[in-house]
């Protein structure tokens, strides 16, 4: 594998499920990201981690929980959703934190979540 | 803090024309100024940057230019082809990345 993976790709759960999106990179980088993608509006950033520490939480409800293992793994838990958290969730990693073209943010695919 | 405004929300062309996407953004502070690609089914990539100090960057059929007293930056595409066929996000940056909300560009054959 190579790049940033996400698993899974869709995810269709229940207002009271518990489930969990994987991100994983291959690149070596020491920043990962969650940003909510929804249709029309800007990516919305959720949770920055530099160096497996929480560095960013741009007041996220705490339905939503990552966890940041080591610097190639980022997980987003996820419990009691709500119908208006259905979007593309979006998984990125870069070298280190900062706007530049060194810290170039490369993403995955995403992960479709639908809550019914 | 930082605004983005992108303009249109969707561009349609005709194949071999060319596309024009422009951004604004309020903070005089902000130096880096990227633009990423998004096709269907992927994540955003990034197809060119700007930084502050340079008014136009060219990379084969895309240029970005630059202007800072008005704090708008633009993504001109010439020639343009079916894979140019995406959504557009513009961002710009002090140190964390700001959003546009993207511009839906079609190709027409």
């Amino acid at each position: 594998e190579t790049g940033v993976t996400q698993t899974p790709r869709h995810l269709v759960m229940g207002m009271t499920n518990k489930k969990s999106l994987k991100c994983e990179q291959h690149l070596g980088h020491n920043a990962m990201y969650w940003y909510k993608q929804s249709a029309k509006k800007p990516l919305e950033l959720m949770f920055v981690y530099n160096f497996k520490e929480q560095t960013e939480n741009n007041s996220v409800p705490s339905r939503f929980s990552p966890e940041c293992p080591n610097s190639s793994h980022l997980f987003l838990h996820l419990h009691t959703l709500q119908p208006e958290d259905s979007a593309l969730y979006l998984c990125a990693s870069s070298q280190d934190l900062g706007g530049s073209s060194y810290n170039e943010q490369f993403f995955g695919p995403g992960t479709r979540l639908t809550v019914l | 803090g930082e605004n983005v405004e992108q303009h249109p929300s969707t561009l349609s062309v005709q194949e071999g024309d060319s596309a024009v996407i422009k951004c604004t953004y309020s903070d005089s502070a902000s130096n880096y100024f990227p633009w990423y690609k998004q096709e269907l089914g992927k994540g955003p990539q990034l197809i060119i940057d700007i930084r502050s100090n340079v008014g136009e960057k060219k990379d084969q059929r895309i240029a970005v230019t630059l202007n800072k007293t008005a704090k708008h930056f633009s993504l001109h595409i010439t020639e343009t082809q079916p894979e140019d066929s995406a959504v557009y996000f513009c961002a710009v940056s002090n140190y964390q990345l700001i959003w546009g909300a993207g511009t839906k560009l079609i190709i027409k054959p």
